[in-house]
């Protein structure tokens, strides 16, 4: 298995450009979520999906948008960035919502809004 | 990755010494908490959880304490080793909420 992927790793964008952020796993899991990390603060959720055709805001929503048609899949869309956007952005899976199930982490896109 | 690491406190510890890393929590109807560890570059990897109901849980070479009392949770790793230089953080989880996370220690490991 390859767990959780994400693509790309690093990414520069300028103000306003638009983009996708993948998210991809392969172990049957059916919550899937984003976070952010930016330096000194926790991770922070972003939007989050407990099954395929479902999803709904986290803690910092604004300027994405998420989709989940399959169970595989859960990209983020930036609509419009701005250079507070910039950030290392996290996708996460687990089996369920349940807490206690252990949550997989992607390896991180890093990106930078000018 | 580096940059999220810049602004966190650092552990120093000489290898084969034990470490203790800290972190405060502040909802007191969490009642369930995980300690994750982030090597550089990579995503955030699970250590080892621990309900309210308990005070101390152990793992392999890594032992968790939690004091209710004063919101307080420790990740105690027993003799360290080079592979344990990561940024190490908690996440506290109330019943029917959002996780929340630390922002985390870095731990650096000397030889």
């Amino acid at each position: 298995n390859a767990g959780v992927t994400q693509t790309p790793k690093f990414q520069v964008l300028k103000t306003g450009q638009s983009m996708t952020l993948q998210c991809a796993q392969d172990m049957n899991h059916e919550y899937m979520s984003w976070y952010r990390q930016d330096p000194g603060m926790g991770l922070r959720l972003i939007h989050y999906s407990v099954g395929a055709g479902i999803t709904d805001q986290g803690e910092v929503p604004n300027g994405y948008n998420v989709s989940r048609s399959t169970t595989e899949d859960f990209p983020l869309r930036l609509l419009s960035a701005a250079p507070s956007q910039t950030s290392v952005y996290f996708c996460a899976s687990s089996y369920s919502n349940r807490r206690t199930d252990t949550q997989y982490f992607g390896p991180g896109t890093r990106l930078t809004v000018l | 990755g580096e940059s999220v690491g810049l602004h966190l406190p650092t552990l120093s510890v000489q290898e084969g010494d034990n470490s203790i890393i800290n972190c405060a929590y502040s909802n007191s109807a969490s009642d369930y908490f995980i300690w994750y560890k982030q090597e550089s570059g990579k995503g955030p990897q699970f250590i080892i959880d621990i309900r309210s109901n308990m005070d101390k849980r152990q793992g392999q070479r890594v032992t968790v304490l939690l004091n209710k009392t004063v919101k307080h949770l420790s990740l105690q790793i027993a003799a360290t080793q080079p592979g344990d230089s990561a940024v190490y953080f908690c996440a506290e989880i109330p019943y029917g909420q959002n996780f929340v996370f630390g922002p985390g220690t870095r731990l650096s490991v000397l030889p």
